[in-house]
Formats: C-alpha cells, structure tokens, sequence
C-alpha cells in the first residue's frame, strides 16, 4: 500500500510566476485535503475534495490559488502570481469516509518565492 | 471556535527519560475528534492516534501513552523511556468536522 504522494518536493521560484503542485492520495481513499504549513506552525487548512467535488475552501484559499481533482483521484493546486508570503510546505493528505476518516500525510512541497 | 494549544514550544531531554507533550483545546461542539501526529525533520506527518469526545479512555501502545481529560479539555501524550528516534515535531489536532485544527506544534529533543 503506497501512502501520499506529492511532486515536486522543492519548488523555487521567481515572485509572480505560476507554479503547480500535484498530490496523488492513497488509492481508494475519497477525500483529499491541502495544507499549508509555515516555519514553527502546525498545518492550516487550505481545501478539501470529496472524490471530484471540492467541499470546503478556508478564507486562507486566496483568488490566486486553485485546487482541482479532476477524476476523483489525483489533485493539483495551483498558485498564480505567487508572492513571497506564498513560501511555505504545501501538505496534501487523504482519508477514506465513511470510516475512521483518519488524515494520512503526505511529505509536502516545499515552496520558496525568491 | 476551535482552538489547539501546545504551550511547551520545545523540550530537551535525556534518552531513557520520560516525556510528556502537553495539549489544551478548545470546542463548542459535544462531538469532536482529537489527534496526535509526529512530523520528523522528513516532513512528512505521521499518525499516532484518533480520540473521540465520547470515549475518555486512557490508551496505551507501546511507549506512548495518552491522557484524555474533558473536565480540562486536555489531551495529553507521553512517551516513556524516550529514544532518539522519538526526537521530532509532535502536533496535536481538533477535528470537529471535515477540517483538522492544528496546534503549533511541540519540538522534542532526546540526546543520547
């Protein structure tokens, strides 16, 4: 059983380009959630998909970023025109409901805006 | 609102020693679940347990041990005769829905 999986590990990048993250979650679990996590902080709640249907974005999802999940399996999050403030660990898990519903990690994405 | 707070930021503590990592939340709600998850200098988030609110139960797996008070709103883990394979980031977490509520985290060093 292979856990979460996240592509790239590091991202750098120039402040106000695009960049894209992909997330591919244990393969039959149904919800898929993005974190971001910031140096000394616990993780915070980005969004969160239910086989294809994003459910839930947090006031933290600004208009520059957008997640999709397309066939209910694999996500990708995207950030447009990032800012320094945008550097961060982009963390992606995945649970199986109904269930234990019980987040499983993945080892993230490091972003750094230069 | 739900709230998580780890007061201890870091620890420092011999191997063979026993640790505990401290945890206070806050929830309105009577139905919530509480988590411990340990992040190594790796990064990735590991699982070590799920509480409900019903179920006060003390629990115990291996060296780990977690203390679960609702008079407190406490949910407190301790590990006994640390290694230095437990050296990490530990986090506690509310989950009250479909979201979880981080602490900050507790960075616990055991030396050799």
């Amino acid at each position: 059983d292979t856990g979460v999986s996240q592509n790239p590990r590091h991202k750098i990048t120039k402040r106000g380009q695009n960049v894209t993250f992909r997330c591919d979650p244990i393969s039959e679990h149904n919800r898929l959630y993005w974190y971001r996590q910031t140096l000394g902080q616990g993780p915070e709640f980005l969004t969160y998909f239910q086989n294809e249907a994003q459910l839930e974005k947090s006031r933290l999802l600004s208009d520059r970023f957008s997640a999709e999940r397309p066939k209910g399996s694999f996500s990708t999050l995207e950030i447009q025109r990032t800012e320094q403030g945008d550097s961060a660990m982009y963390l992606c898990a995945s649970s199986l409901v109904p269930g234990k519903n019980i987040q499983y990690f993945g080892a993230g994405t490091r972003l750094s805006v230069l | 609102a739900q709230k998580v707070t780890q007061a201890q930021t870091e620890i420092s503590v011999v191997e063979k020693e026993d640790v505990t990592l401290d945890c206070v939340y806050e929830t309105r709600d009577t139905t919530y679940y509480l988590f411990w998850y340990k992040q190594p200098p790796s990064g990735e988030l590991v699982f070590l347990i799920r509480r409900n609110s019903f179920d006060e139960q003390n629990e115990i797996s291996g060296r780990y041990s977690w203390n679960f008070q609702k008079s407190t709103s406490s949910f407190n883990f301790t590990i006994t005769a640390s290694q230095v394979v437990d050296s990490a980031v530990y986090f506690c977490a509310l989950s009250e829905s479909n979201d979880m509520r981080f602490g900050a985290g507790t960075r616990l060093t055991v030396k050799p």
